[in-house]
C-alpha cells in the first residue's frame, strides 16, 4: 500500500472549518484513500473514503487532487468533541489497514 | 446493533499470569481483526480471521500470544505467560467484508472501545 505523509498537529477553531492535508504521492490506480479518527481512549472510527471523486458525507468531506497525489479532509463546522489523531490510510480495498502517525485535531474554544 | 464489544475494558495483572481478551463482532460481519496499541509502535494488526477461519498472523509477536475464533459471534485473545512488555490497549474490529472484497466495496472495519492491559 501507499505511504502516506500527514502534518504531525493542527489546530482549529471551534466553529470553523478544519482541513487537514494528506499527501499520498505514491498512490496506485486502485488504491482508495481512507480517513478514519481515534479519539482519546476510544476505538479507531470510520470516517470517509474515495477513489478519485470528492466524497461527503454527514461527518466530513473528502476533497481528492485530480492527480490523486494529495487529499484534503474536511470538518465543516468543528467542535471540540472533534479534537482526535486522524488517520490518512490509502488501500487497496480489502487490503490491511495500516495505522501511521496521523495528525492530532485539537479543537479550540 | 451495539457494535463491536470487548471484554473487560481494563485488565492487570502479574507477569507470568495467564490473559484472556473477548470479543463481539457485529452481528452479519465475517471478518474480525486484533490489533495492540502502544506509544512506541503505534496502532498494529495482530490477527485476522475471515469466517471463523485465522487468515493472517504474521503479526502475532509470538508464541505467548493465541487468538481463536469457535463461532462467528466470539473470538478471544490469549496471552500465557504474560510479561510487562505485552501491557497495551488491545483493538479488535470487524467488518462485513474480508480482505478479499469486491471493488467498490465500502470495507469499512468498525473497532471496539478495546481492552487497556497492564501487567506488572
Amino acid at each position: 500500500d501507499a505511504k502516506t505523509t500527514q502534518p504531525p498537529s493542527m489546530d482549529c477553531a471551534e466553529g470553523r472549518a478544519a482541513n487537514l492535508p494528506c499527501n499520498h504521492s505514491t498512490i496506485s490506480g486502485n488504491e482508495y484513500v481512507y480517513w478514519y479518527r481515534q479519539i482519546h481512549s476510544q476505538g479507531p472510527q470510520y470516517i470517509i473514503h474515495g477513489l478519485k471523486n470528492n466524497e461527503t458525507n454527514e461527518m466530513a468531506s473528502l476533497i481528492i487532487t485530480e492527480d490523486r497525489k494529495s487529499s484534503t479532509l474536511i470538518l465543516p463546522h468543528a467542535t471540540l468533541r472533534d479534537t482526535a489523531v486522524y488517520y490518512c490510510i490509502v488501500r487497496v480495498v480489502g487490503s490491511r489497514l495500516t495505522f501511521g502517525e496521523g495528525t492530532q485535531l485539537t479543537v479550540n474554544p | 446493533d451495539a457494535g463491536v464489544i470487548q471484554s473487560p475494558r481494563h485488565e492487570v495483572t502479574e507477569m507470568g499470569q495467564e490473559v484472556t481478551l473477548r470479543c463481539k463482532p457485529i452481528s452479519g460481519h465475517n471478518s474480525l481483526f486484533w490489533y495492540r496499541q502502544t506509544m512506541m509502535r503505534g496502532l498494529e494488526l495482530l490477527i485476522y480471521f475471515n469466517n471463523n477461519v485465522p487468515i493472517d498472523d504474521s503479526g502475532m509477536p509470538e508464541d505467548r500470544f493465541s487468538a481463536k475464533m469457535p463461532n462467528a459471534s466470539f473470538s478471544t485473545l490469549k496471552i500465557q505467560p504474560s510479561e510487562p512488555r505485552d501491557s497495551a490497549v488491545y483493538f479488535c474490529a470487524s467488518s462485513f467484508y474480508g480482505l478479499a472484497a469486491p471493488p467498490g466495496a465500502k470495507n469499512i472495519q468498525y473497532f471496539g472501545a478495546g481492552t487497556r492491559l497492564s501487567v506488572l
